[in-house]
């Protein structure tokens, strides 16, 4: 149990585009979902937390107007990159938690995305 | 702030022990998790500590103690498959966000 996708595992854009990425919890309802970032080499920097039917809460640094959050449903939280850039090149990752002790998260298989 | 320090990376025999520290001042702590990921993929959870002492788990072992803000990740009988990136994290005392260390990449040779 506890599994969670993301959809596409790797994209490809041009400079200027918006790109949705998605994270869906298969089995669970998720109260909360975690987007985070990761480049190479580095470790997982949460972008922003998100709970289902209310605006997500942005780390510091994050450009809410530039990665878009919409956590629509209990299952279901998108990530837009708006006008995407070389520079937002990454690794992004969505993780899911339950309402439960000790709220372990879950994380999906990741995205990859390459902006030209 | 939140500040949490590993080894960025160590070196290991197939079948040797290999410990990796991680140090950690956060204005709360409510847990700490030791995270494995290998290279284009999603953390996978290892293990968890709130209390003080040492859970074991097959050939992973960790360890916390609170009052030093230390925690170590245990591995025992190293396998290939064992190299891979090796993520502490820490769980503030409000909310289930956590915060990540650095990584430390762990590299098992033959």
């Amino acid at each position: 149990g506890a599994v969670v996708s993301q959809h596409p595992s790797w994209v490809i854009c041009k400079s200027g585009t918006s790109v949705k990425i998605e994270c869906r919890s298969l089995d669970f309802q998720a109260t909360t979902m975690f987007w985070y970032r990761q480049f190479p080499k580095q470790s997982l920097m949460l972008m922003a937390t998100s709970n289902e039917g209310s605006k997500a809460t942005y780390e510091q640094g994050v450009e809410k107007d530039k990665f878009l959050i919409n956590h629509a449903s209990l299952t279901l939280s998108t990530l837009t990159v708006t006008s995407a850039h070389p520079e937002d090149s990454s690794f992004y990752i969505c993780s899911a938690s339950l309402r439960r002790d000790p709220y372990e998260q879950y994380f999906g298989p990741g995205t990859r995305l390459t902006v030209t | 702030g939140q500040n949490i320090d590993q080894p960025t990376e160590m070196t290991a025999t197939e079948g040797a022990i290999v410990q990796i520290n991680c140090t950690y001042q956060t204005s709360g702590f409510n847990g700490l998790f030791w995270y494995q990921q290998h290279a284009g993929e999603a953390p996978t959870f290892l293990s968890y500590n709130v209390l003080d002492g040492l859970e074991e788990k097959g050939r992973f072992s960790s360890f916390l103690s609170r009052s030093k803000g230390y925690s170590y990740l245990l591995l025992k009988e190293l396998q290939m498959k064992d190299s891979a990136s090796y993520l502490c994290a820490v769980r503030p005392a409000a909310g289930n966000k956590l915060t990540f260390g650095g990584g430390t990449r762990v590299l098992v040779k033959p």
